[in-house]
């Protein structure tokens, strides 16, 4: 089965650049989704298809997807952005999500 | 748009529940949906999806032929058949919309606990 792997933790600084790698066995073949999933929440959508972003959500948050590893990039990070972030995609009629990976906004 | 599940509960080793999660809000009809569960301090793992008119299911290897989608469309709702549980079955069970054209889930509900007593 396919298996997607996240950094465990990545720490920011407020207004800085936070990236998130999703690797994965020709991953760049495949479309990637991104959650952003706040203690006792839901997750929520914030890229899909590798680099769209769903209505609502802000224009910090991108993502890129080539060779084996997506990447989403929040941009001048904010406290708000502190989460669980997970990776998302699709091989032979099933799901995978990446192993996940806690962002602190130090 | 709003996806609410309810069901959850505890439940001992090798029995039943099923779970429900109605939709409102959007034409239900019109979407792929999925059961996707989280685990005590865990991540997130896909369960089982349904096409629009229920004709067509998948699920992940570990719980094949012990969880069972389905769906009723004129009712708007989405349900997760669960028997022979095991402790691992222990999690907060999501149900979630496709994007309709895309491999993602752009809407889900607030969760429902199952707990798997051994």
């Amino acid at each position: 089965s396919h298996e997607l792997t996240q950094p465990p933790s990545v720490s920011v600084s407020p207004g800085q650049t936070a990236s998130i790698s999703c690797s994965g066995d020709k991953l760049g073949d495949k479309y990637a989704s991104w959650y952003q999933q706040k203690p006792g929440q839901s997750p929520v959508l914030v890229i899909y298809q590798n680099s769209k972003r769903p209505s609502g959500i802000p224009e910090r948050f991108s993502g890129s997807n080539s060779g084996n590893t997506a990447t989403l990039t929040i941009s001048g990070t904010q406290a708000m952005d502190e989460a669980d972030y997970y990776c998302q995609a699709w091989d032979i009629s099933a799901f995978v999500f990446g192993t996940g990976t806690k962002v602190t906004v130090l | 748009v709003l996806l609410v599940e309810s069901g959850g509960g505890l439940v001992q080793a090798g029995g039943s529940l099923r779970l429900s999660c109605t939709a409102s809000g959007f034409t239900f009809r019109s979407h792929w949906m999925s059961w996707v569960r989280q685990a005590p301090g865990k991540g997130l793992e896909w369960v089982a999806d349904i096409n629009e008119d229920g004709s067509v299911k998948n699920y992940v290897d570990s719980v094949e032929g012990r969880l069972t989608i389905s769906r009723d469309n004129a009712k708007d709702s989405l349900y997760l058949q669960m028997s022979s549980l095991r402790a691992e079955d222990t999690a907060i069970y999501y149900c979630a919309r496709h994007l309709i054209g895309y491999i993602t889930f752009d809407i889900w509900g607030q969760g429902t606990m199952v707990t798997v007593s051994s």
